[in-house]
């Protein structure tokens, strides 16, 4: 069975830091992209983040582009967002998402989701 | 930015219905297009991949139909555990977009 559980989630004051990981289980993590999916409360989803199977390729959306680091390690398996320069608005839940093949367009499995509160 | 308009924003519908969603893409996306079902405090659920692959596990009331730039989630047989909020979302190009979901709501 597919798993992926988030943490590092919180409250953090605005231009703070905050790393969230992602704990992978039930699948071969080396072979597929991962990718980073957050919902800011009671709004729709915003993908933000990718990393490809191998971590040699990434994609960051500009709404956090400079302020957020993705990464993971395979012999872990286990997936990071080093989030840094916080603002208000990037209050939301973050899921960790598998993507369903090598073409990382489609989010199989989701996490249960992490909230990161940006605020004084 | 590929843009997705879905309509309704919500609907109310009751079990037994069938109920259609639509969802528009800005510009022909072939079928790069995904369905998802959120319950309130859950994670989204892939339903539908390459706009009509019925993801393993989906019940079969769920499809998905359409290419280039309008899509369609057909749910046959509404159940009550179909009360949820559906999103599309596009794969054709970066940044990945979704829809601004659908609530479907019990009547």
């Amino acid at each position: 069975e597919v798993q992926l559980v988030e943490s590092g989630g919180g409250l953090v004051q605005p231009g703070g830091s905050l790393r969230l990981s992602c704990s992978a289980s039930g699948f071969s993590f080396s072979s597929y992209g991962m990718h980073w999916v957050r919902q800011a409360p009671g709004k729709g989803l915003e993908h933000i983040s990718l990393m490809s199977s191998n971590g040699g390729s990434t994609y960051y959306a500009d709404s956090v582009k400079g302020r957020f680091t993705i990464s993971r390690d395979n012999s872990k398996n286990t997936l990071y967002l080093q989030m840094s320069s916080l603002r208000p608005e990037d209050t939301a839940v973050y899921y960790c998402v598998k993507d369903r093949t090598y073409l990382y367009d489609t989010f199989d499995y989701w996490g249960q989701g992490t909230l990161v509160t940006v605020s004084s | 930015d590929i843009q997705m308009t879905q309509s309704p924003s919500s609907l109310s519908a009751s079990v037994g219905d069938r109920v259609t969603i639509t969802c528009r893409a800005s510009q022909t996306i072939a079928t790069y297009l995904n369905w998802y079902q959120q319950k309130p405090g859950k994670a989204p659920k892939l339903l539908i991949y390459a706009a009509s692959s019925l993801q393993s596990g989906v019940p079969s009331r769920f499809s998905g139909s359409g290419s280039g730039a309008d899509f369609t989630l057909t749910i046959n047989s509404l159940q009550s555990e179909d009360f949820a909020t559906y999103y599309c979302q596009q794969g054709y190009g970066k940044p990945l977009t979704f829809g601004q979901g659908t609530k479907v709501e019990i009547k």
